[in-house]
This record gives structure tokens, C-alpha cells and sequence, in this order.
């Protein structure tokens, strides 16, 4: 499968700390995103990185790829309560036409 | 500025019984997957789609159904619906090799 395992499961923090959540996949990707879910809604998609790039930024969040490890890191930092979110990492497969979800890392951010 | 629209929102079904989940998007995308959702499991993808005509096979296809008739439609059935199927289904749409949009969840119970 190429199920994206994130590592940890479970993070918490106070705010103003960076949070770091990695993933690692299994097969060739054309690309890997990363998406945030409050709790009982919808996802929404964060960012995405393309298999020739190394690292992306959009904000807050910053994205490494790498492709000989088969792994790819997001940090977000100067973390706020409103980050507090499960956060998925979601590869794709080679032709780019599905993303494979893992189970997530839980992310709480205390005041 | 609709998106990915799903209905119903929540839905009791009894075993057996067969019901179809909508799914609708607006922005002309050609890729549409559905998904299901299971506490401790992250998100399984059950099939997708790379545009009309067009569907395969996800992670956990069997007892599901979906067709692609139109761009902006990807209907999935539950032909005989089992306990085992009780989750929260989400669909999901983008262009070719892009972030995805998510719908908002249906949330099905099977007694």
C-alpha cells in the first residue's frame, strides 16, 4: 500500500512552539500533500510538493520532501490554539490521480 | 462558489437496504475519490475517478458502487448495506495533480 504513516500520532504543545510532524510512504509518488481536519469536518488542504522539490513554505508551514527516503516532514511554527487539528499526510500515486491518506497525527496546542 | 457539495448529511440505513451518497462539485475538476472515514483509521479510499467514463478501484472497493456519467457528479451506492459500512464518507474533487477540495461528510449508520 502506499498509505502515508505519519510519526507521532499524538503531539502536544503550548503555543508559540513549532510543531513537527513527519511521514513516510512507500512507492514512487508524482506528488504529496498534506491536509488539516477540526474535529467531525471536512479537510482542508494545506500544501502540496511536488516529487522534483525539496522544500515549500506557505505561511506558517514548511514542507520537506525527500524522495531517496521516502519521507516528508511539515513543521508549523509559532503554533497558535486555532492550530489544534488532526493532520494528514496523503502521497499520491505515480500518475498523480489518488491521494492515499494515513491515519494521522492529533495536534493539540494549549494556551 | 459551491465546491464539493454531498448529500444527505447523515443517513440511518437498515442492513440491507441500498442507498446512493451524491456528490456534486462546481469548479470543473477532473478528478473526483471518495472516502471513508473510521475512527483510529484515517481516511481509506474507496474509488475515484479521472473524469467522465473514467473509474478504478481504491483501497476498500468492495460492497460500493460509483459511475462518472457527468464531470460534476460522482454518485457512490451501497448495494446492500452492511454494519460494517457504518462510517463518514467524504468526497473529494481537484484538477490534475493539484490539492484536493473536500466535501463536507455524510455521516451513515447501519443498524
Amino acid at each position: 500500500s502506499q498509505q502515508g504513516e505519519e510519526d507521532p500520532q499524538a503531539l502536544s504543545i503550548q503555543e508559540g512552539e513549532n510543531a513537527t510532524m513527519n511521514c513516510s510512504y512507500k512507492t514512487s509518488i508524482n506528488n504529496l500533500q498534506w491536509y488539516r481536519q477540526n474535529s467531525g469536518r471536512g479537510l482542508v488542504h494545506l500544501i502540496l510538493i511536488r516529487s522534483n522539490e525539496r522544500e515549500k513554505h506557505s505561511g506558517r508551514l514548511r514542507v520537506t520532501l525527500d524522495t531517496s527516503k521516502k519521507s516528508s516532514s511539515l513543521l508549523i511554527t509559532a503554533s497558535r490554539a486555532a492550530d489544534t487539528a488532526s493532520y494528514f499526510c496523503a502521497p499520491t500515486n505515480q500518475a498523480g490521480t489518488a491521494l492515499i491518506f494515513g491515519k494521522g497525527t492529533t495536534l493539540s496546542v494549549s494556551s | 462558489n459551491a465546491g464539493v457539495t454531498q448529500t444527505p448529511k447523515f443517513q440511518v440505513l437498515k442492513t440491507g437496504q441500498s442507498m446512493t451518497l451524491q456528490c456534486a462539485q462546481d469548479m470543473n475538476h477532473e478528478y473526483m475519490s471518495w472516502y471513508r472515514q473510521d475512527p483510529g483509521m484515517g481516511l481509506r479510499l474507496i474509488h475515484y475517478s479521472v473524469g467522465a467514463g473514467i473509474t478504478d478501484q481504491g483501497e476498500v472497493p468492495n460492497g460500493y458502487n460509483v459511475s462518472r456519467s457527468t464531470t460534476e457528479d460522482f454518485p457512490l451506492r451501497l448495494l446492500s448495506a452492511a454494519p460494517s459500512q457504518t462510517s463518514v464518507y467524504f468526497c473529494a474533487s481537484s484538477r490534475p495533480r493539484e490539492g484536493y477540495t473536500f466535501g463536507s461528510g455524510t455521516r451513515l449508520t447501519v443498524v
